[in-house]
């Protein structure tokens, strides 16, 4: 139990379907991240939410689309998705993004295929 | 941004103590040295976190050099379940102000029987 939960743990789409990952943190923290891992890569991040407001978009294409609606939860919007996103998608927490003495929490992720 | 480079993969026996180094030769002087492992499916756990000189957790140990240029993750008398990607990381703060990490490929250790 890390603390950070993410549904579904599984997820098997088409290209032109629209689904969404939900993840939710139990830490009190303010910051939360999303981050991608394909097969064979170092984890990628995704997007940055401070405070509820989007910090860093890491040149992630719009067929992704992150939501924060509080602090507690993170949503990432899948729509027309191609086959080169299947990954390991990773939600994380930390108590606030401009503190380096607090690392990341991690959850478990979703592992994302599509067909 | 610090990058980070450490061995690709590791063998060592159950019982053992291993011990994974990570250059990180741009290190600034506001970055903290983390350390992560990650089982298959499943997300990165933080193990250890340090700054300079020794660390040391539950765990695992973070040996830390004057000149931070690297650090030494020390794992005592591993076992089975040991086996795992073990990450290094330099938490830096970015433009934008906030914590930015980059994981690199990390160390694959296979613990053996």
């Amino acid at each position: 139990e890390t603390g950070v939960t993410q549904t579904p743990r599984h997820l098997v789409m088409g290209m032109t379907n629209k689904k969404s990952l939900k993840c939710e943190q139990h830490l009190g923290h303010n910051a939360m991240y999303w981050y991608k891992q394909s097969a064979k890569k170092p984890l990628e991040l995704m997007f940055v939410y401070n405070f509820k407001e989007q910090t860093e978009n890491n040149s992630v294409p719009s067929r992704f689309s992150p939501e924060c609606p509080n602090s507690s939860h993170l949503f990432l919007h899948l729509h027309t998705l191609q086959p080169e996103d299947s990954a390991l998608y990773l939600c994380a927490s930390s108590p606030s993004t401009a503190d380096l003495s607090q690392p990341q929490h991690f959850g478990d992720g979703t592992r994302l295929s599509i067909l | 941004l610090a990058k980070t480079t450490q061995p690709i993969s590791m063998d060592s026996y159950e019982g053992q103590e291993v011990n994974i180094t990570c250059s990180h030769n741009n290190i600034a002087t506001n970055d903290y040295i983390t350390w992560y492992q990650q089982f298959p499916s499943q997300g990165p756990r933080f193990i250890i976190q340090g700054y300079k000189t020794k660390v040391k957790n539950e765990v695992a140990s973070l040996f830390i050099p004057a000149d931070r240029k690297s650090s030494t993750l020390s794992l005592p008398r591993v076992s089975l379940s040991d086996t795992a990607v073990y990450y290094c990381l330099v938490g830096t703060m970015n433009s934008g102000g906030y914590q930015k990490v980059t994981f690199g490929t990390g160390t694959k250790l296979q613990v053996i029987p």
